[in-house]
């Protein structure tokens, strides 16, 4: 089966930039989404197609895929991006995979 | 614009069926996959199963044995049923929409762009 790995937890002082990766074997081959998810709600699609924002998606936020590793980039954090931040992919043999998940700290 | 919204029993006995529907408003169900996803207390997301409005579905494998994913166009709702449910599947459980879509038999998906809200699941006697 497929696996996504991703950090635990990513610190960072508000207005600097947040990177959060997603490992997979040759990830950069797949087409990699992003979800936010703040305490006791749904998660939010952040990124879709490794790097496009949906409407409504500060520009802060990007993404890149190359390699074994997706990251997703916060510019100029502010503490409302505090959240736990998901990757997903398909994958033709494990189908819909999310990673762990990774918990964003804003200091 | 499309809003979803889960609905069932908050507490299923164990060994019994958990059942949950999604109402699709705002939208029609139409080239979409529907999806069923789930987080437990404190843990990631697991995702459990989707249809097609086709009716065509997939399930994870380590759920399959005991997962059904049904539609219902009409009422623009699908459903969820997970029998033999113990402990271990008492969740948070959020269903979604997904695009994604075959050209020269190749699979473009676009993710999971549109959520409910997630309704809880307990399983306890």
């Amino acid at each position: 089966s497929y696996v996504l790995t991703q950090p635990p937890s990513v610190s960072v002082a508000p207005g600097k930039t947040a990177r959060i990766t997603c490992g997979g074997y040759n990830i950069g081959i797949k087409s990699v989404h992003w979800y936010q998810q703040k305490p006791g709600q749904a998660p939010v699609m952040v990124i879709y197609y490794d790097s496009d924002r949906p409407s409504g998606i500060p520009e802060r936020f990007s993404g890149s895929n190359s390699g074994n590793t997706a990251t997703l980039t916060i510019s100029r954090v502010e503490a409302g991006d505090e959240a736990d931040y998901y990757c997903q992919v398909w994958d033709s043999g494990s189908d819909r995979v999310f990673g762990g998940g990774t918990k964003l700290t804003v200091l | 614009q499309v809003q979803l919204q889960e609905s069932g029993p908050g507490l299923v006995k164990p060994s019994e069926t958990l059942s949950l529907t999604c109402s699709v408003s705002g939208g029609s169900m139409s080239s979409y996959y529907w999806s069923w996803i789930r987080q437990p207390p404190g843990k990631g997301l697991e995702w459990i199963g989707y249809i097609y409005d086709s009716g065509s579905t997939k399930y994870n494998p380590s759920l399959k044995s005991r997962v059904t994913i049904s539609i219902d166009t009409s009422k623009n709702q699908f459903s969820l049923k997970l029998n033999s449910v113990t402990a271990a599947d008492t969740a948070v459980y959020f269903c979604a929409r997904e695009r994604g879509h075959y050209t020269n038999y190749v699979f473009y998906y676009y993710g999971m762009d549109v959520w409910g809200q997630g309704t809880t699941v307990a399983v306890s006697s």
